[in-house]
């Protein structure tokens, strides 16, 4: 199975800040990635699929970037709407596998 | 809009069986795979079952291979979860997840149902 790793597991951050997160797998997936974001009481939402394609709806202050086994989400001006989990994901190869989730709050 | 509203979650004691439902609307609903997602506070999330648009390919995780079946009723919009043998471990709230691309494969998710929650408890 693909193992899929996310660094770092909390960021506390102000409205304003641009996020940083990372995601790694356990082997070559090529561009086989999705970005999810996760509100608390809510349904994972797509942001990113094909490690940089931006789902529609998404606004374009995310961005996603990388390939391979090393894939990075950007959040640029954080907005106070975006504090949340946000969850990477295989799509290369069944079973599929997520990262074990990014918090991200309010500093 | 696509909304994918799960029913069918409960309490259920160790060995014990549980039909899950997932009812689609505002979709051509046998264009997309669909998959099961379940979700802990524990161990984050973790896709359970895959199943093609036409109902023939089926996936599972090794954790609940030969225990849980994925089926579909394209007539009825609604992808099924028949879990049986149920274990403590599989407590959980379960998703299903529609692809995001109709046809083929693609296997990221968009929409997510809100789930139903399923617990295994004596």
């Amino acid at each position: 199975d693909i193992q899929m790793t996310q660094s770092p597991s909390s960021v506390s951050a102000s409205v304003g800040d641009r996020v940083t997160i990372t995601c790694r797998a356990s082997q070559d997936i090529g561009n086989y990635l999705a970005w999810y974001q996760q509100r608390p009481g809510k349904a994972p939402k797509l942001l990113i699929y094909a490690a940089s394609s931006l789902q529609s709806g998404v606004p374009s202050r995310f961005s996603g970037s990388g390939s391979g086994t090393d894939f990075t989400l950007t959040i640029n001006s954080l907005q106070p709407e975006d504090f949340a989990t946000y969850f990477c994901q295989q799509a290369n190869s069944f079973p599929l596998t997520f990262g074990p989730g990014t918090k991200v709050d309010i500093k | 809009e696509v909304q994918l509203l799960e029913s069918g979650g409960g309490l259920v004691q160790p060995g014990g069986s549980l039909r899950l439902s997932c009812a689609a609307s505002g979709l051509a609903f046998n264009t997309y795979a669909m998959s099961w997602v379940r979700q802990t506070p524990g161990k984050g999330l973790e896709w359970v079952s895959a199943i093609s648009a036409n109902g023939g390919g089926t996936y599972y995780a090794d954790s609940v291979k030969g225990r849980f079946t994925i089926s579909r009723d394209n007539s009825k919009n609604t992808l099924y979860l028949q879990m049986n043998n149920l274990r403590a471990e599989d407590t959980a709230v379960y998703c299903c997840a529609k692809d995001r691309h109709s046809g083929s494969w693609n296997k990221w998710f968009d929409p997510w149902g809100r789930g139903t929650l399923v617990t295994v408890s004596s």
